[in-house]
């Protein structure tokens, strides 16, 4: 089955700790990646997407992540985190398949502790 | 320019209860969503629409209805309403120009179903 796995729950951080969260999915195909955002009490935002190019790709607020084919994985990374960082982070999926559905992790709870 | 909006932003019904969840977007999208987010389970896509007067089912559709019949609004509704869909419901939307790309979210809606 096709599916998208984040496989840390909750990261607690000190301020200036870097961060890497993990990204793995399970679509054989050709694939859009996507990094999102929660803030409490607030919306998704987009962090980053992937598409194709250059593997790196840079976001908003400092991220970036790296598309890694053969381990089929889209990991998200900050040098140094910040205590506005205290987010949820979701990576999402979406295929060539004609509508743009997105399929979500389910989500990295990020704690920075100032 | 307000984006994404939902109303309402919280209710509580009772099982058995029905409402309709409204969603409307001032950017002239064409492709809208529905989605429920749930502890530990990320989002998951309800039904979507790719166009005024079209509708199509997600992933989780069961016990939700939904309309598209302005290009601007995606209504969700909930005929009889179960405590197993007590969530938080977001909604989302996207350019046809930018078909595969990002998804606009609004701030969502929490449903408590006692």
């Amino acid at each position: 089955a096709q599916s998208v796995s984040q496989h840390n729950h909750h990261v607690i951080l000190s301020e200036a700790a870097s961060l890497e969260l993990g990204c793995n999915y399970s679509y054989g195909g050709t694939v859009n990646l996507f990094w999102y955002v929660q803030y409490p009490g607030q919306h998704l935002q987009l962090l980053l997407k992937y598409f194709s190019g250059d593997p790196l790709v840079k976001g908003i607020k400092g991220f970036e992540a790296e598309f890694i084919k053969s381990k089929f994985s889209f990991n998200l990374r900050k040098p140094s985190v910040q205590w506005s960082d205290t987010a949820e982070y979701f990576c999402a999926v979406n295929l060539y398949t004609g509508a743009n559905n997105l399929f979500f992790g389910t989500g990295t709870r990020l704690t920075v502790i100032p | 320019n307000a984006g994404v909006t939902q109303t309402p932003k919280f209710r509580v019904l009772k099982t058995g209860q029905s409402m309709t969840l409204l969603c409307a977007q001032d950017m002239n999208h064409e492709y809208m969503y529905w989605y429920r987010q749930d502890p530990g389970m990320g989002l998951r896509l309800i039904h979507y629409s790719v166009g005024e007067g079209t509708t199509a089912k997600g992933e989780v559709p069961d016990g939700y209805n939904v309309s598209r019949l302005k290009k601007q609004n995606f209504l969700l509704g909930l005929e009889s309403a179960a405590p197993s869909q007590t969530s938080v419901y977001f909604c989302a939307s996207s350019s046809e120009r930018e078909v595969r790309e990002t998804q606009y979210f609004g701030p969502g809606t929490r449903l408590l179903v006692l």
